[in-house]
């Protein structure tokens, strides 16, 4: 069965940066398009990300333009998201999902990753 | 940005009655890519219907999704204790960035 698993979050101080992981198995990775999806304590779903099946073409957010990259290994399986220059307002859950392969919808979600930004 | 307004903020409803969840966008979906995720306390989101009214698999026959342009519904037939939860919208084709709504917490009555 389709499985993501992330890893990587934590404590950070304010200003650093932060690399998450998204470990995939149970489906082909490499023909599938993927997506970072972040949610603040007590607060709804954010996306942040997506990523072409073949890393060809990455597309953003505008407000995580330049602090947020997307990127993925189909080699090993995994998808990334690098975060520079963490904020407090950066604490979240953040969930790597796939994309559907008829749709563009996310038809599976990771457990989920906890990042708190805090001095 | 297409903002996506969902309601009610809150439902209550008894096991057995009928659910009417709505979702609003800022400008018309040009074409139907709208989805309806649900998501219980500690777990991640499950895609419930995507194209505005396509179940995803394993999806239960009581879930329903209809609509077109900016309104759009989401309507469990019967509910079942399983289905309090949070429900969020979601459209993902029209522009980016890929928005969600607020969400509507379906409550025990």
């Amino acid at each position: 069965q389709v499985q993501l698993v992330e890893s990587g979050g934590g404590v950070v101080q304010p200003g650093r940066s932060l690399r998450l992981s998204c470990a995939a198995s149970g489906f082909n990775f490499t023909i599938y398009g993927m997506y970072w999806v972040r949610q603040a304590p007590g607060k709804g779903l954010e996306w942040l990300a997506g990523i072409l099946f073949d890393g060809t073409y990455k597309y953003y957010r505008d407000s995580m333009k330049g602090r947020f990259t997307i990127s993925r290994d189909n080699s090993k399986n995994t998808l990334y998201l690098q975060i520079n220059s963490l904020g407090v307002e950066d604490t979240a859950v953040y969930y790597c999902a796939k994309r559907l392969d008829s749709d563009y919808a996310m038809d599976a979600w990771g457990q989920g990753t906890t990042v708190t930004v805090s001095s | 940005e297409i903002v996506l307004t969902q309601s009610p903020g809150t439902l209550s409803l008894s096991p057995g009655e009928r659910g009417t969840l709505s979702c609003r966008a800022s400008q018309s979906l040009s074409s139907t890519f709208l989805a309806w995720y649900q998501q219980k306390p500690g777990q991640a989101p499950r895609l419930l219907i995507y194209a505005a009214s396509r179940r995803a698999t394993g999806i239960p026959d009581r879930f329903s999704g209809s609509g077109s342009g900016t309104d759009f519904t989401l309507t469990i037939s019967r509910v079942e204790p399983e289905d309090f939860a949070v429900y969020y919208c979601q459209q993902y084709g029209s522009s980016l960035p890929i928005t969600f709504g607020q969400g509507t917490r379906l409550e025990i009555k």
